[in-house]
């Protein structure tokens, strides 16, 4: 299993341009989230979603939209990039399961708005 | 929305010494509570994680506690090692499905 992936690894954009962060999972897992990190701060939650075709709002989403079209993917899209969206953005994948639970995270996508 | 706050901000231990990472929580409806290890340059990864209907969980050198009625929960490394140098995240969720941040503890272990 390659477990969670995300590409790209790194990014420039310049303000105004719009981009789609991937994210892809192969466990088979119900859960998906995107977060982002900023120096000094805990992962805060952009959107997040229960399955296929169903989503929602985290704490941080407006300039951010996402689907959940199948089981694997959830893209992340940033409209119109801003200099505030600089961060380091990571994918999770997690399920929960007879109180087993876990929460698996990708690799990470750095960001950098001009 | 549910708000975790998390102390310290930064914590430097000898090596063998014991270090304690204090989380508390907002939401009484959370359930769920997980810990992070993060390493420099690397993806956060679950090191530990407590149930609401479970007091404590041990896994070795590492423990988590709560307190529900305090709404707060700690993380516990024993006989902590170099290794052991990271930041850690707590982190709260109600039925699994939103999950809220602590904003990290920088743990040191000086050998």
């Amino acid at each position: 299993n390659a477990g969670v992936t995300q590409t790209p690894k790194f990014q420039v954009l310049k303000t105004g341009q719009s981009m789609t962060l991937q994210c892809a999972q192969d466990m088979n897992h119900e859960y998906m989230s995107w977060y982002r990190q900023d120096p000094g701060m805990g992962l805060r939650l952009i959107h997040y979603s229960v399955g296929a075709g169903i989503t929602d709002q985290g704490e941080v989403p407006n300039g951010y939209n996402v689907s959940r079209s199948t089981t694997e993917d959830f893209p992340l899209r940033l409209l119109s990039a801003a200099p505030s969206q600089t961060s380091v953005y990571f994918c999770a994948s997690s399920y929960s399961h007879r109180d087993q639970e876990t929460q698996y995270f990708g690799p990470g996508t750095r960001l950098l708005v001009l | 929305g549910e708000n975790v706050e998390q102390h310290p901000s930064t914590l430097s231990v000898q090596e063998g010494d014991s270090a304690v990472i204090k989380c508390t929580y907002s939401d009484s409806a959370s359930n769920y509570f997980p810990w992070y290890k993060q390493e420099l340059g690397k993806r956060p990864q679950l090191i530990i994680d407590i149930r609401s209907n479970v007091g404590e969980k041990k896994d070795q050198r590492i423990a988590v506690t709560l307190n529900k009625t305090a709404k707060h929960f700690s993380l516990h490394i024993t006989e902590t090692q170099p290794e052991d140098s990271a930041v850690y995240f707590c982190a709260a969720s109600i039925n699994f499905n939103k999950f809220y941040f602590g904003s990290g503890t920088k743990l040191n272990v000086k050998p």
